[in-house]
């Protein structure tokens, strides 16, 4: 069966510190993967979502940035974390040809102090 | 940018009454899905409908899909204490043929069931 991992569930980081998310998949190959960040209160904004490995679009301008190293693994990072960095941050996929809807992982809620 | 937006923000009803949920979009879509949010936790597909069918239904689910107007309604029967989380809609303009999936969502509705 297919299942998502995201970790970890919480984060709490000082301003100017990196950051690394990570997400991955398992019994399904070539997903689509997406990155979306939820402000308190807010509905969810795409950030970066990615067709293939080394696939990355980029939905906003933003202090982040993604990659994915392999088929299924999905990485959220940036070099310097800023105050508005601060989110619950969600990681999903779906097959190439959308059958249903996206699986969503647990999440990471990240504080920037 | 925010696709969908939903009424109402907020709906508290007593268990057993039926919750509404209306959610309206702007652009053409492939389809739109409906997802469940418990306080603090990731999103949990609840339905999709494309955008050629009207309505669809999944146990207490019932949705509706209105292109002419680009609404849609959820509606939830007999509700329980269980059903109390956030409703979000969301648009995907996926097509075979050029676009990626890519779902919109709206702000989503906090619905509260009083047992």
């Amino acid at each position: 069966s297919q299942t998502i991992h995201q970790w970890p569930a919480t984060l709490v980081q000082p301003v100017g510190s990196p950051l690394s998310l990570e997400c991955t998949v398992e019994g399904t190959s070539n997903p689509n993967l997406y990155w979306y960040r939820q402000a308190a209160g807010r509905g969810l904004q795409l950030l970066f979502y990615s067709v293939g490995i080394g696939q990355i679009s980029s939905e906003v301008p933003q202090n982040l940035s993604a990659s994915r190293p392999q088929d299924r693994q999905f990485i959220l990072s940036s070099k310097k974390l800023l105050l508005s960095d601060s989110g619950f941050y969600l990681c999903a996929w779906i097959p190439p040809v959308p059958a249903s809807g996206y699986t969503f992982g647990s999440g990471t809620r990240l504080t920037v102090v | 940018s925010q696709q969908g937006e939903e009424d109402p923000q907020a709906l508290s009803i007593q268990e057993g009454e039926n919750a509404t949920m209306n959610c309206s979009y702007k652009t053409s879509i492939n389809n739109l899905q409906w997802y469940r949010q418990n306080s603090g936790r990731g999103l949990v597909h609840l339905i999709l409908i494309r955008s050629n069918e009207r309505e669809k239904h999944s146990g207490r689910l019932r949705v509706t899909l209105d292109t002419s107007k680009k609404s849609s309604s959820l509606l939830i029967t007999a509700s329980r204490a269980a059903d109390t989380a956030s409703y979000f809609c969301a648009t995907d303009r996926w097509t075979y043929t050029g676009a990626n999936s890519k779902l919109t969502f709206g702000k989503g509705i906090t619905l509260s069931v009083r047992p």
